[in-house]
């Protein structure tokens, strides 16, 4: 299993252009999120999937657009890239449990500049 | 929302000394606490959790320790080692129900100086 995997590892943008973050999990876990970390400010949540079709606010969801067309894909969209979305962003994964929250699987991350 | 705070910020021990790391969160609904390691340039890994029907939970060096009525709760590593240096994150959810999301604190860079 390959566990959690992320595309691009790299990328560097021009302030306004848009691209797409690839998450795919060999898992066949139900939950996906989308994190962005910053030196000194923790893992904070963007977007958040509880499953196929479903996709949820985090806590800073603006600037991005998430879609989960298939079960094992979290995507992540900039439409127009702004320098204040520099950062790592990390994908996680998780499966549901009886006794609720499971362990979140984390991706390598992608670090994106933006100039 | 909840609200995880972290402290400190920065840790530095020397080698076979203990550290210790605290966390207090604000919804008393929370009930799973889990610790993340990041070495530098990797990816975050779990490698404890407590859930709010235990009030400790051990692993080898590392235990943590949770107080539910003061909203509190705590990452021990005994006997540290070089090894042990980097980004630790404690992080709170409810659990359960609708609600799948963690909170972290801002993490704590421990140094273990040999």
């Amino acid at each position: 299993n390959a566990g959690v995997t992320q595309t691009p590892k790299f990328r560097v943008l021009k302030t306004g252009q848009s691209m797409t973050l690839l998450c795919a999990q060999d898992m066949n876990h139900e939950y996906m999120y989308w994190y962005r970390q910053d030196p000194g400010m923790g893992l904070r949540l963007i977007h958040y999937s509880v499953g196929e079709g479903t996709t949820a606010k985090g806590e800073v969801p603006d600037g991005y657009n998430v879609s989960r067309l298939k079960k094992q894909n979290f995507l992540l969209g900039l439409e127009s890239a702004a320098p204040s979305q520099t950062s790592v962003y990390f994908c996680a994964s998780s499966s549901f449990t009886s006794g609720g929250t499971d362990t979140q699987y984390f991706g390598p991350g992608t670090r994106l500049t933006v100039l | 929302g909840e609200n995880v705070e972290q402290h400190p910020s920065t840790l530095s021990v020397q080698e076979g000394d203990s550290a210790v790391i605290k966390c207090t969160y604000s919804d008393s609904a929370s009930n799973y606490f889990p610790w993340y390691k990041q070495e530098l340039g990797k990816r975050p890994q779990l490698i404890i959790d407590i859930r709010s029907n235990v009030g400790e939970k051990k692993d080898q060096r590392i235990a943590v320790t949770l107080n539910k009525t003061a909203k509190h709760f705590s990452l021990h590593i005994t006997e540290t080692q070089p090894e042990d240096s980097a980004v630790y994150f404690c992080a709170a959810s409810r659990g359960g129900g609708s609600n799948y999301k963690l909170t972290f604190g801002k993490g704590t860079l421990l140094t273990v100086n040999p």
